[in-house]
């Protein structure tokens, strides 16, 4: 079955660069690759996201491979704030709507 | 400060209860949605409205009735819920279809 596939959770130490993978090998030509995060008690939130360029925004800059089976989410300087769940999405249904995975849980250590 | 609330943030409701969750966003979006978030699941897509008409019901069971009265709000009226559906309700907006979904908080929905 078509999906994302993500990391179930990654540690990074504060003030340093988070790399968050995710795979979406079978990703359509015409899907754009999302990622949203959620917050402890909050609702997602939209970070980023591309078709076929890198791409970067205030919160975080989004590198999508050449082949477009991958990509990485990069926070260039994790903050305490940032520990969130990290939710990568590649795919959509029949209806143009997101297909949600379980997202990576990124722990921030001080 | 997304611009999508909900009320009310949390609700314990017996199986033979009604009640009703409400959504309402404040960013002029034309597209509004109802998430299904259970723990250790992914977020489930209940509910999609477009201009106030209903585009997409994900084989939702009819206990649970949504209502989109205009492009600003969006109701889930809840009835003779099983506790299986205790999770986190949340409501989402889009400009459109395709568009960025803003999210509210939620609603913590627990059925005794």
């Amino acid at each position: 079955d078509a999906k994302t596939t993500q990391p179930n959770s990654m540690e990074s130490n504060e003030e340093e660069p988070v790399h968050l993978p995710c795979n979406h090998s079978t990703i359509s030509g015409t899907d754009y690759i999302h990622w949203y995060r959620q917050l402890p008690s909050q609702g997602p939130e939209y970070v980023i996201h591309g078709l076929t360029s890198n791409v970067n925004n205030r919160m975080a800059s989004l590198a999508i491979a050449e082949d477009r089976k991958s990509s990485t989410l990069i926070l260039h300087r994790a903050t305490l704030r940032d520990a969130a769940v990290y939710y990568c999405i590649g795919m959509m249904d029949s209806n143009y709507q997101l297909i949600w995975g379980a997202g990576t849980k990124l722990i921030i250590k001080p | 400060e997304t611009g999508v609330t909900q009320t009310p943030r949390h609700l314990v409701m017996g199986m033979t209860n009604k009640k009703s969750l409400k959504c309402e966003q404040h960013l002029g979006h034309n597209a509004m949605y109802w998430y299904k978030q259970s723990a250790k699941k992914p977020l489930e897509l209940m509910f999609v409205y477009n201009f106030k008409e209903q585009t997409e019901n994900n084989s939702v069971p009819s206990r649970f009735s949504p209502e989109c009265p205009n492009s600003s709000h969006l109701f889930l009226h809840l009835h003779t819920l099983q506790p299986e559906d205790s999770a986190l309700y949340l409501c989402a907006s889009s400009q459109d279809l395709m568009g960025t979904q803003y999210f509210g908080p939620g609603t913590r929905l627990l059925v005794l």
